[in-house]
C-alpha cells in the first residue's frame, strides 16, 4: 500500500506568516490529492481537491500544488482562525489513506 | 442543501456488533461514491470504507476488512456500515462522507456530524 506521510507534524507561526506544509506519497499518486482543515471539535473541512482546485468557499490565501508523489498545503498569510489539524489523503484507489496531521498554532 | 445524518453508533461489548446508517439528502445519491471515515478520541482521520454510486463496488481499509461490510440503498437514501466482530480499537466517531466532484471517490465536501462507537466490556 502506499504510505502517506506530512512534515512538519506541528508548528507554530505568526500572524501573518506564510506557512507550508508538506504531503508525501511513496508512490505516484498523480493529482488524486486532497487537502482538509479540522480544528478541535468540528468536522472536517474539505480545502483542496485535485491537489491544487480550491474548494468552493475557501479563503484564496490557501492553496495547494503537486503532482506524483510531492505536495503542498500554502497558507500565504496565517490568520488565527487557521489554527487547527491539517491533514491531506489520497484518492487514486484504495486504500484512500489519509495523512497522520500537522497541527498549527499561532506563536 | 446537502444533509448527511450518522445513527446507530452506541457501547457495545468486545466481539459484539453494530450497524451504523447515514440518511442522505440533497443531492443525487446513487451518482456519488460514499465512504466511511473514523476518528479515534484525540487521533487522527482513517479512512474505513468506501462504495460506488450503484454499490457494485466496495473498498475496505486492512484493519477492518472481513468483519465490517459497506451497502447502500439508493431507494432510501441510506448509506449502511455494519460492524461485526468489535474490538477495543475500533472506539471512534464514525463520519459518512460525500466526494465534492461526481465520479471521484475523495476529496469529500460534506461530512456528518459523526456516530460515537464504544467499544469496551
Amino acid at each position: 500500500d502506499i504510505q502517506m506521510t506530512q512534515s512538519p507534524s506541528s508548528l507554530s507561526a505568526s500572524v501573518g506568516d506564510r506557512v507550508t506544509i508538506t504531503c508525501r506519497a511513496s508512490q505516484g499518486i498523480s493529482n488524486y490529492l486532497a487537502w482538509y482543515q479540522q480544528k478541535p471539535g468540528k468536522v472536517p473541512k474539505l480545502l483542496i481537491y485535485a491537489a491544487s482546485t480550491l474548494q468552493s468557499g475557501v479563503p484564496s490565501r490557501f492553496s495547494g500544488s503537486g503532482s506524483g508523489t510531492d505536495f503542498t498545503l500554502t497558507i500565504s498569510s496565517l490568520q488565527p482562525e487557521d489554527v487547527a489539524t491539517y491533514y491531506c489523503q489520497k484518492y487514486n484507489s484504495a486504500p484512500f489513506t489519509f495523512g497522520p496531521g500537522t497541527k498549527v498554532d499561532i506563536k | 442543501e446537502v444533509q448527511l445524518l450518522e445513527s446507530g453508533g452506541g457501547l457495545v461489548q468486545p466481539g459484539g456488533s453494530l450497524r451504523l446508517s447515514c440518511a442522505a439528502s440533497g443531492f443525487t445519491f446513487s451518482s456519488f461514491a460514499l465512504s466511511w471515515v473514523r476518528q479515534a478520541p484525540g487521533k487522527g482521520l482513517e479512512w474505513v470504507s468506501t462504495i460506488s454510486g450503484g454499490g457494485g463496488s466496495t473498498y475496505y481499509a486492512d484493519s477492518v476488512k472481513g468483519r465490517f461490510t459497506i451497502s447502500r440503498d439508493n431507494s432510501k437514501n441510506t448509506l449502511h456500515l455494519q460492524m461485526n466482530s468489535l474490538r477495543a480499537d475500533d472506539t471512534a466517531l464514525y463520519y459518512c462522507a460525500k466526494p465534492a466532484v461526481v465520479g471521484t471517490i475523495g476529496g469529500y465536501d460534506y461530512w456528518g456530524q459523526g456516530t460515537l462507537v464504544t467499544v469496551s466490556s
